[in-house]
């Protein structure tokens, strides 16, 4: 099995609808990020949590949120998906230094 | 404010040729420079990383230069084989980006048979 994993793979939703993307882990880390990925724009951050009682905001948080419902389970928000919030979506945890990235889910909002 | 800049944005080499792929970062307090390596339709995963007490860093076909008068570091990959083909990242942390990783651009590889 996987160690993280995301869900949905894939998601196809229209402008204005709240969609949420799940991540799980089974590595046992303590801290989990969220990323979205652009062509050519590489790799950017979304938000971070480095415990269950922990939140902060990454370098792109507007038009985000995000719960940590345990140490295993931390999910993303868009509350009302707009077009351009269209990317690739990554899941990742870490002990100290090296991130474990999920497979991704990609959301198209038309 | 990008603090990590990647470069080329595309790189085309022939099988058994050398591939190179360079980063410089702005952040003096950065000290953890690790790649990535992405395939399609798949997470990055971490292939190689240094820290600026060493200048390089080898394992396998694959070195980390490390400049930190000129902020810069670079990737080559040695003996470039067509399954080397991916997407890579380098990326930096360090000092009040403790535990978060800036990444840069990301290189797209193309390796020819």
């Amino acid at each position: 099995d996987a160690d993280v994993t995301q869900t949905p793979r894939n998601r196809i939703t229209k402008t204005g609808k709240r969609i949420m993307l799940e991540c799980s882990q089974t590595k046992g880390h303590d801290r989990m990020y969220w990323y979205r990925q652009d062509p050519g724009l590489g790799l950017q951050l979304i938000y971070y949590s480095f415990d269950v009682k922990d939140i902060n905001k990454g370098e792109i948080s507007d038009g985000y949120s995000v719960s940590r419902q345990a140490q295993a389970k931390f999910s993303l928000s868009l509350e009302s998906a707009i077009p351009n919030q269209t990317a690739l979506y990554f899941c990742a945890t870490s002990d100290l230094n090296e991130q474990f990235f999920g497979p991704g889910t990609r959301l198209t909002v038309l | 404010q990008q603090q990590v800049k990647q470069s080329p944005q595309s790189l085309i080499v022939q099988k058994g040729g050398i591939s190179i792929i360079n980063c410089a970062y702005e952040n003096t307090a950065f000290d953890y420079f690790p790649w990535y390596q992405q395939f399609p339709g798949k997470g990055p995963a971490l292939l190689i990383a240094i820290r600026p007490d060493v200048s390089e860093k080898k394992e396998g076909r694959f070195t980390i230069s490390f400049n930190k008068s000129a902020k810069q570091f670079s990737l080559h990959i040695m003996d470039s084989q067509p399954g080397d083909s991916a997407t890579y990242f380098c990326a930096a942390s360090g000092g009040t980006s403790y535990g978060k990783l800036t990444f840069g651009q990301g290189t797209i590889l193309t390796v020819h048979p």
